[in-house]
């Protein structure tokens, strides 16, 4: 089946840091892959995705490549600012449906 | 724009009982909903997906008798746990797809219930 596996929080930044939280995925097929975020209080928000394979999905300063070989999507942003401190999730969608197969999140905190 | 809501965020209930959650996608008529399960430290665990006018899909695993859910309107889904226990207390949240503000059928996610059963 579908999985999807990203890298235990919290991890904790300071501003401007480099961040990069890992995510890697097994499905079958090609899947399309995307980053979520959550707010405190708020909902899942689509903050990227990418549908084929070297694609890069970008948004807000982060960004994440579609890596077919590695079967990886990381998220990366060059410097993080306090008001990126939220839950990170990666997903993936496989096979023409609509059902999304989630990781476990990562909770970022970034600190002044 | 494509802001989904729901109703309570949070409730206690008594074990037994029954509770009802709206799931309303607000400037958006959304074709299909999903209800997922989120447990702590975990990840998002899909339960439903339903179609607005006919009956949910539900995945493997997930009792339909036990977690009713109602897809009556474009704008509205409930999902209703029947004869709630302990082991029912989760955060529950809602997604709605469809055309919204341009994007192309993705999901918007409600901000999520938190049920607690006693």
């Amino acid at each position: 089946g579908n999985s999807v596996t990203q890298m235990e929080g919290p991890v904790t930044l300071s501003e401007e840091a480099f961040l990069t939280i890992n995510c890697t995925y097994t499905a079958t097929g090609y899947p399309s892959l995307f980053w979520y975020v959550q707010y405190p209080g708020e909902g899942l928000q689509l903050l990227l995705k990418a549908t084929k394979a070297d694609d890069k999905g970008s948004n807000k300063g982060f960004e994440a490549t579609y890596r077919k070989e590695t079967t990886s999507f990381h998220l990366e942003k060059g410097s993080v600012q306090v008001s990126d401190s939220a839950v990170y999730f990666c997903a993936l969608k496989a096979g023409g449906g609509n059902k999304l197969t989630f990781g476990t999140g990562t909770q970022l905190k970034v600190e002044l | 724009g494509a802001v989904v809501s729901q109703h309570p965020s949070w409730v206690i209930c008594k074990s037994g009982t029954s509770v009802k959650i709206e799931c309303r996608s607000l400037d958006f008529q959304a074709t299909t909903m999903f209800w997922y399960r989120q447990f702590p430290k975990q990840s998002l665990m899909l339960m439903a997906t339903s179609n607005e006018g006919s009956k949910a899909t539900y995945e493997q695993g997930v009792e339909k008798d036990k977690f009713l859910i109602n897809h009556a309107s474009l704008t509205l889904s409930t999902l209703t746990v029947t004869s709630a226990h302990p082991e029912d207390s989760s955060f529950y949240i809602c997604s709605a797809r469809g055309l919204a503000g341009g994007s192309s059928y993705e999901q918007y996610f409600g901000p999520g219930t938190r049920l607690t059963v006693t």
